[in-house]
């Protein structure tokens, strides 16, 4: 079982759809979660952090539930541009120091059409 | 302030010859983090480094890789005798760690490796 697990898609959805992507991990150990966005496999970029009490940016909303391990993204009112691949990641903890070692799940690919 | 830089941004090697792959963190980050992308896969960790000091290899595999980052100039990969399915995208990032959790790494645009 990978440590974390996407649904590869592909999402295909209309302008101004809302779409959510959801993330599981198995490490109950993981202090730290994020979702990152890539384009064309090119680099990674950090769209946003995601902490419990939920958070917002913009279009964005991202959910961490720890009891069920599992991290969500929403995007509301999507635009062609968000048109990517969305990556969930967490990090691995060894002991109770933190490496700093970033898991990442394969990817979720969202296409906006018009 | 210039982002992570790494190059060559391709590199195109035979199989037997060697492979450098260099990365150069942004400004004031110490912690520099390897990670390489198969294709048609997600990345993965190979390497967290500071400077002169390995502090992670966990994910490199245990042969013909190696990395360092001395203590003047770039963090260095260095993957010997190349294999096809050494190529990959290899991606460098970097982070300032002022505290005892996960900051935020910065991701350079990647080495593509060719083997032929």
């Amino acid at each position: 079982r990978k440590e974390v697990e996407q649904d590869p898609g592909p999402f295909n959805v209309p302008e101004g759809a809302t779409v959510a992507f959801n993330c599981t991990y198995s490490n109950s150990a993981s202090q730290s979660f994020f979702w990152y966005r890539q384009d064309c496999r090119k680099e990674p970029k950090l769209l946003m952090s995601v902490y419990s009490s939920g958070n917002e940016d913009g279009r964005f909303t991202a959910q961490l539930n720890r009891a069920s391990q599992y991290i969500s993204l929403l995007i509301r009112d999507s635009k062609l541009s968000d048109s990517a691949t969305y990556l969930c990641v967490v990090n691995r903890l060894v002991g109770s120091s933190n490496t700093g070692k970033l898991i990442f799940g394969q990817g979720t690919t969202l296409q906006v059409k018009p | 302030n210039a982002g992570v830089m790494q190059n060559p941004r391709h590199l195109v090697r035979r199989r037997g010859q060697e492979a450098r792959l260099r990365c150069s963190p942004m400004k004031g980050h110490s912690h520099v983090y390897w990670y390489r992308q198969l294709p048609e896969e997600g990345l993965k960790f190979m390497v967290y480094l500071q400077k002169e000091n390995i502090i992670d290899e966990s994910g490199m595999p245990k042969e013909r890789f190696s990395a360092e980052f001395p203590k003047e100039g770039p963090s260095i990969l260095r993957i010997q005798q190349v294999v096809r399915g050494d190529s990959a995208a290899y991606f460098c990032a970097s982070s300032i760690r002022t505290s005892g959790f996960t900051d935020t790494q910065y991701f350079g645009p990647g080495t593509r490796l060719t083997v032929l």
